[in-house]
């Protein structure tokens, strides 16, 4: 069985920092490229950055230059360390992959960024 | 102001057909395939189509797809009460060197 679970978010000040983490399995991970996708409550879905199987990064303007993506592929994870937080970036973030389109989500994680 | 332009909301009673746009420009929707995921309350999103019009394995064949230009379209038929839920379409964005988000539309079932 697929799975992604996202772990890692919290309450934080602005300004401040935390990793995401998305552990995946039930599929050959190295094969995938994987994205983070945001929404914050009420509101619509946002992509913030993807990885390919070769570790090409991008991400979204609004996240550039504060976000890093890496994987592992051997531990199977991804990781989204997000610095210099603001209170724009607080939303439910959820790991996503797929081969023809997302067809994989994990749960989503809570990240709040308030003082 | 999003890049692709979806209605808010959209409405039908159950068996009716229904359709959802997705307004784009010549660097995404009018070169690269559109996806379109549901979401239904409280719980991740999950993909309906892929590669413009294409149905993942589980997606019933009441919903359906289609492209034009810089514009797609989202169909549902036979429209019943779990269809209940937030409608996004996706597509890579050449110009943003990204992935781009409709706005979302919420589809009720009257």
């Amino acid at each position: 069985e697929v799975q992604l679970v996202e772990s890692g978010g919290g309450l934080v000040q602005p300004g401040g920092s935390l990793r995401l983490s998305c552990a995946a399995s039930g599929f050959t991970f190295s094969s995938y490229d994987f994205h983070w996708v945001r929404q914050p409550r009420g509101k619509g879905l946002e992509w913030v950055s993807g990885i390919s199987t070769v570790g090409d990064t991008y991400y979204s303007a609004s996240v550039k230059g504060r976000f890093t993506l890496s994987r592992e592929n051997a531990k199977n994870s991804l990781y989204l360390q997000m610095n210099n937080l603001r209170a724009g970036d607080t939303a439910v973030y959820y790991c996503t992959t797929g081969l023809a389109g997302w067809d994989n989500w994990g749960q989503g994680i809570q990240v709040t960024v308030s003082s | 102001q999003s890049v692709l332009t979806q209605p808010p909301s959209a409405s039908g009673t159950p068996g009716q057909r229904v359709t959802i746009s997705c307004s784009g420009r010549s660097s995404n929707i009018g070169s690269q395939y559109v996806f379109w995921y549901q979401q239904l309350p409280g719980t991740a999103p999950t993909l309906l189509v892929d590669y413009d019009n294409q149905r993942p394995s589980g997606v019933p064949d009441r919903f359906s797809a289609s492209k034009s230009g810089t514009s797609a379209s989202l169909a549902i038929s036979g429209l019943r009460s779990e269809d209940e839920a937030d409608y996004y379409c996706s597509v890579w964005d050449d110009s943003l060197r990204g992935w781009v988000f409709g706005e979302g539309t919420k589809l009720a079932v009257l």
